[in-house]
């Protein structure tokens, strides 16, 4: 079974200051490795993605996650957070093992707070 | 593209009505999800279908939820009866296959059972 898991329920940050929120993942076969961010009242809206090539992926509003096999993570990251950052992140797997369909697993959410 | 459009936004109801959720993917997009998500256990899909197909429903929590799709432009999702327990956003989001799961979300809608 494909999980993943985001061990902080809010990150704070201040503005110009970089940011990371954490995500590691499970999965049986290799994993395709997502982050969305959801504003208030919006639907997800997808930043980046990992399938396979260079471990560090560059994404939407100028973040990026780097894919580390041994640890099994993917932390998404910025150089300067903006106040306009602040937002609820999702993590979300899919395992390339057969049978897992094309469901994706969504972490529960890492909520994000840039402060000026 | 207007992207995924869903209605309505928001939806109160009694409990034991029938409520229908309305879904319009993106145009030419071949992937629909159905997500419900509440503060209690966050995102959970319920059901996705592929050309029109129902692929995997096993998330759909019990016999008075069910998801149609009868053709490409258009998908519900039905609760009957509905219960307090159902209030949560549901979420309709759609895919190309070949993207590999970048899946484009609507605004969702906002369901409250009194």
């Amino acid at each position: 079974a494909q999980s993943v898991a985001q061990p902080e329920d809010q990150v704070n940050v201040a503005e110009g200051n970089p940011l990371t929120v954490k995500c590691t993942y499970s999965v049986s076969g290799n994993p395709y490795l997502f982050w969305y961010v959801q504003y208030p009242n919006r639907g997800l809206q997808f930043l980046l993605k990992y399938i396979t090539g260079d471990n560090l992926v560059k994404g939407s509003y100028g973040f990026e996650a780097e894919f580390n096999k041994s640890q099994t993570s993917f932390h998404l990251k910025k150089p300067s957070a903006l106040v306009s950052d602040s937002a609820l992140y999702f993590c979300a797997v899919r395992d390339t093992i057969t049978g897992g369909g094309n469901k994706l697993t969504f972490g529960t959410g890492t909520q994000l707070k840039v402060e000026l | 593209d207007a992207g995924v459009i869903q209605s309505p936004r928001h939806e109160v109801t009694e409990m034991g009505q029938e409520v229908t959720l309305r879904c319009k993917p993106i145009s030419g997009h071949d992937y629909l999800f159905w997500y419900r998500q509440t503060m209690m256990r966050g995102l959970e899909l319920l059901i996705y279908f592929n050309n029109n197909v129902p692929i995997d429903d096993s998330g759909m929590p019990e016999d008075r939820f069910s998801a149609k799709m009868p053709n490409a432009s258009f998908s519900t999702l039905k609760i009957q009866p509905s219960e307090p327990r159902d209030s949560a956003v549901y979420f309709c989001a759609s895919s190309l296959g070949q993207d590999l799961y970048e899946q484009y979300f609507g605004p969702g809608t906002r369901l409250t059972v009194t």
